[in-house]
């Protein structure tokens, strides 16, 4: 299983709902991210955790709180966004190491395309 | 300002023939890189990767070309095919940053039969 499995694949939500995106692999993977795509724009990373725990917050705003129940599991809770905020939100994982480029190798999910109104 | 860029917003190719898509990056610190590919509504997809210890990395109809002097990496797809129409991702990243990659806006390839 090679696969990075995220739903919803399509949300709409208002600036007051609160709603939660799902991530899942089964790859072993040890590290796992939240990226945000704009239209036309690259990837930008905004969390990344190791061993389950908090690594990276790339100065994200609080409406967005992301969480790791277990190492096969990645939420990211939303609440009072911004029509700004819609986007493609890609959720990844790769391998955790020590001195190993190829723990750069991403497997990147489908995303979910986010819509705030 | 862009760490990584792709200069060419698009690019159009017969199919059969080479595509050269390019990147250049300003980071003397990137040290790994790599190309994906991007259909729409999916995630990106890794292609393949070089690091810069390394020239030249091939996979089958893949070949990626790191110039370290010139901060300049190519990805070559020959011969091209209709599917590998797409939107093509550089990406850069330092050691140790383990998995904060900076992705170029991206070069959408368009393969014409």
């Amino acid at each position: 299983d090679t696969e990075v499995t995220q739903t919803p694949k399509h949300l709409v939500m208002g600036m007051t709902n609160k709603k939660s995106l799902k991530c899942e692999q089964h790859m072993g993977h040890r590290a796992m991210y939240w990226y945000k795509q704009k239209a036309k724009k690259p990837p930008e990373l905004m969390f990344v955790y190791s061993y389950e725990k908090l690594s990276i917050n790339e100065s994200v705003p609080s409406r967005f709180s992301p969480e790791c129940p277990n190492s096969s599991l990645l939420n990211l809770h939303l609440h009072a966004l911004q029509p700004e905020d819609s986007a493609l939100y890609l959720c990844a994982s790769s391998h955790l190491g020590h001195g190993d480029a190829t723990n750069e190798k991403l497997f990147f999910g489908s995303g979910t395309q986010l819509s705030v109104l | 300002d862009q760490q990584v860029k792709q200069n060419s917003p698009s690019l159009s190719v017969q199919e059969g023939r080479i595509s050269i898509l390019n990147c250049d990056y300003t980071n003397s610190m990137f040290d790994y890189f790599l190309w994906y590919k991007k259909y729409p509504a999916e995630g990106p997809t890794f292609l393949i990767s070089i690091s810069s210890i390394k020239d030249k990395n091939e996979d089958g109809r893949f070949t990626v070309f790191l110039n370290k002097s010139a901060k300049h990496l190519s990805l070559h797809i020959v011969p091209s095919q209709p599917g590998d129409s797409a939107v093509y991702f550089c990406a850069a990243s330092a050691g140790g940053s383990q998995g904060n990659l900076i992705f170029g806006k991206g070069t959408k390839l368009s393969v014409k039969p």
